[in-house]
C-alpha cells in the first residue's frame, strides 16, 4: 500500500508571491507521479505526468521537480495569482492502474 | 472534446436509502475509474473497469457499494442502505486503453453526496 503525503496541508499566499509544495511517495516500484489542479466545482485537472528521475516539467508559471530515489516532488508556482487558488493534489501509481492520492495542498492567493 | 460528466452535481438523501450515480466518460476511452474523497482526505480509488467488466473492485468499502457498466461507455455507482459515513464527493476518470501518459486518467467534476 503506497503512502504519499502532502506538505503543507493549506497555504496563503499574496497575489505575486512565488510558492511551492511538496508531495514525498514510497520510492520503491516507482512508476508515474501525477500533479493535478482541483479548483472548486471543477474537474480535477491534470498539470504533470512524471517518470524519471531528475525530471522537470513547465507549464507556464508552474513547474515541477521529480525525484525517484528519495520518493519527493516539489511543484513551484512564480508570481502566484488569484486564479492559482487551488487544491493541488499530487497522485503516485506504483505500475498500477491505481492512483494513490495525497490530501492535497490548499492554495490561496490573496488578491 | 467532452470531458468525463457526472450526474447528479449534488445528490442528497436520507440515512437508509438507494442512491445512483452516474458517469459518462471520454467517448472511445476503456477504461473507467471511480474514487471517493471522504471530508480532509484525498480521493481514494473504488473499482476500476475495463470495457464492461469490473477488473478491479478491491476498493469497494463493503457490499453495499456496486458499480456497473454494461455497454463498456457510461457507468452507474450504486449505494444501498446510505449511511452518513457515504457522505462524500464521488470522483469518475476514464483512460484510454493505451495510454501513453502513464495511466493518465481523466476526471469529472464529482459527485457531492450527502446523507442526512
Amino acid at each position: 500500500i503506497l503512502n504519499v503525503e502532502q506538505s503543507p496541508q493549506s497555504l496563503h499566499v499574496q497575489e505575486g508571491d512565488s510558492t511551492n509544495f511538496t508531495c514525498s511517495f514510497p520510492s520503491s516500484n516507482f512508476y508515474a507521479l501525477h500533479w493535478y489542479r482541483w479548483e472548486t466545482a471543477k474537474s480535477p485537472e491534470a498539470l504533470f505526468v512524471m517518470t524519471l528521475n531528475g525530471d522537470e516539467k513547465k507549464k507556464g508559471r508552474i513547474s515541477a521537480t521529480l525525484n525517484t530515489k528519495e520518493g519527493y516532488s516539489y511543484l513551484y508556482i512564480k508570481g502566484s495569482q488569484p486564479e492559482d487558488s487551488a487544491t493541488y493534489l499530487c497522485a503516485s501509481g506504483a505500475g498500477s492502474y491505481q492512483l494513490t492520492f495525497g490530501k492535497g495542498t490548499k492554495l490561496s492567493v490573496i488578491p | 472534446g467532452a470531458g468525463v460528466s457526472q450526474t447528479p452535481s449534488n445528490k442528497v438523501t436520507e440515512k437508509g436509502k438507494y442512491v445512483e450515480l452516474r458517469c459518462d466518460p471520454i467517448s472511445g476511452h476503456t477504461a473507467l475509474y471511480w474514487y471517493r474523497q471522504s471530508l480532509g482526505q484525498g480521493p481514494e480509488f473504488l473499482i476500476y473497469f475495463q470495457g464492461t467488466g469490473a477488473a478491479d473492485d478491491s476498493g469497494l468499502p463493503n457490499d453495499r457499494f456496486f458499480a456497473v457498466r454494461p455497454e463498456g461507455s457510461v457507468s452507474t455507482l450504486k449505494i444501498q442502505r446510505t449511511e452518513r459515513g457515504d457522505s462524500a464527493v464521488y470522483l469518475c476518470a476514464s483512460s484510454p486503453n493505451s495510454s501513453p501518459n502513464y495511466n493518465e486518467q481523466f476526471f469529472g467534476p464529482g459527485t457531492r453526496l450527502t446523507v442526512l
